[in-house]
């Protein structure tokens, strides 16, 4: 059995750019979460996919999208980086139904720098 | 939104100490977990655990969900246990999946 899985490791780019990662779901898990996690906090809930449709948001502006994939893999993208979106970005996966989801395993995650 | 309060921020120990964690919740919840996170970033899941009484070799943990809190139990701790201990709940009709607390740091020292 495959765990989560994300990519890239690292990213370093410039404030204004555009990223996107990359997250597999564990084998049969149709949920995925994001999370982003500054140094020193815990992680922050950003939004999950359950069956290719957001299925909750936490407090991100807009500017950070994402899909769910057929095979419920995942992307987040983040439009017009800026400096305090460095952190290290986790994603989630998990059996889920309508409305709720059940125990999440996390990735290694993607550990973002803007400059 | 839910609160999530862990204690203490900070725990330091000697190779074979006991320790227990706490996790304290302003609402009521679907999901609890514990995780250990690692020097590297990687979050472990140690416990999936909404209510009751669960163990896994030396951790062991205690959700009472009508109380609004949980406890991870460490005992004859070991320098491998070093880390960041977090607790992160799910609410009853919330739309934030897994609100996290912000974390017990670790050190065990031999």
């Amino acid at each position: 059995e495959t765990g989560v899985t994300q990519s890239p490791t690292h990213l370093i780019k410039t404030r204004g750019q555009q990223v996107t990662l990359r997250c597999s779901s564990q084998s049969g898990h149709n949920t995925v979460s994001w999370y982003q996690q500054a140094l020193g906090q815990g992680p922050q809930f950003i939004f999950q996919y359950y069956r290719e449709e957001e299925n909750g948001r936490g407090n991100f502006p807009p500017r950070f999208s994402g899909l769910q994939f057929p095979n419920y893999s995942s992307e987040l993208n983040v439009n017009a980086l800026e400096l305090d979106d460095s952190a290290l970005y986790l994603c989630a996966s998990s059996v889920g139904l309508a409305g709720r989801s059940y125990e999440q395993y996390f990735g290694p995650g993607t550990r973002l720098t803007v400059t | 939104g839910i609160q999530v309060e862990q204690s203490p921020p900070d725990l330091i120990l000697q190779e074979g100490a006991n320790s227990t964690l706490r996790c304290n919740f302003s609402d009521s919840v679907n999901n609890l977990q514990w995780f250990h996170q690692n020097p590297w970033g990687q979050l472990i899941n140690l416990f999936y655990i909404p209510s009751g009484t669960k163990q896994n070799g030396r951790l062991s943990a205690t959700t009472v969900a009508t109380e609004r809190y949980s406890l991870l139990y460490i005992s004859s701790s070991q320098t491998t246990d070093s880390g960041v201990y977090f607790c992160a709940v799910e609410t009853q009709g919330g739309s934030e999946k897994l609100v996290f607390g912000k974390g017990t740091k670790l050190t065990v020292n031999p």
